[in-house]
């Protein structure tokens, strides 16, 4: 089945910076990387999400880059505020698996 | 719109007992499904289903039954509660896509085994 790897685990970076979280899967078939954030204490909600036949997407100060030779997708934030501080989880599935497979997360700080 | 509800949102089981987590949601969603929470494992899905009266293993189905009568409905069944159980269990349900469109989280249900 699908594995997906996530780096890092912690990523404590100042206001106004930027923070890159990067993801790995070994399903070949997979086709579709979404991104969740999950709040203290709250449920995981969706911020980003790209499809395989896309390299890039962005969605204001948060981006997606994919590159499917190397099966590894990144989630770039830019100009990062306090109220980015979240665990970030990166996902990915195939049509065939039917399924959604998560990494472990990254819990992001955002200090002032 | 209510979304995805679960209940209960925090419960406390001797090892041993049995119960059912629940959950519905409203958006007509074909797709739903029940994931773990546990410190450092991210979210590790348990079991789910692509419609009613259809349901199948996830990464971690041992000790949990689940079924599907109804679209709106896909309740999680603790058989005989295990330490190893304790941990934060979210519902989500999707529309049709094989699980390839948007996740709708439920607000979590923290399930302690003592």
């Amino acid at each position: 089945g699908e594995n997906v790897e996530q780096h890092p685990s912690t990523l404590s970076v100042q206001e106004g910076d930027s923070a890159v979280i990067k993801c790995t899967y070994s399903d070949s078939a997979s086709n579709y990387f979404p991104w969740y954030k999950q709040e203290l204490g709250k449920r995981p909600q969706l911020i980003i999400d790209i499809r395989s036949n896309v390299g890039e997407k962005k969605d204001q100060r948060i981006a997606v880059t994919l590159n499917k030779t190397a099966k590894h997708f990144s989630l770039h934030i830019t100009e990062t505020q306090p109220e980015d501080s979240a665990v970030y989880f990166c996902a990915a599935s195939s049509r065939t698996a039917s399924k959604l497979t998560f990494g472990t997360g990254t819990r992001l700080q955002v200090t002032l | 719109n209510a979304g995805v509800t679960q209940t209960p949102k925090f419960q406390v089981l001797k090892t041993g007992q049995s119960m059912t987590l629940q959950c519905a949601q409203d958006m007509n969603h074909e797709y739903m499904s029940w994931y773990r929470q546990d410190p450092g494992m991210g979210l590790r899905l348990i079991h789910y289903s692509v419609g009613a009266g259809i349901t199948d293993q996830g990464e971690v189905p041992n000790g949990y039954n689940v079924s599907r009568s109804t679209t709106e409905d896909f309740p999680l069944r603790l058989l005989s509660a295990a330490p190893s159980q304790t941990s934060v269990y979210f519902c989500a349900s999707s529309l049709p896509g094989q699980g390839q469109t948007e996740a709708f989280f439920g607000q979590g249900t923290r399930l302690t085994v003592v």
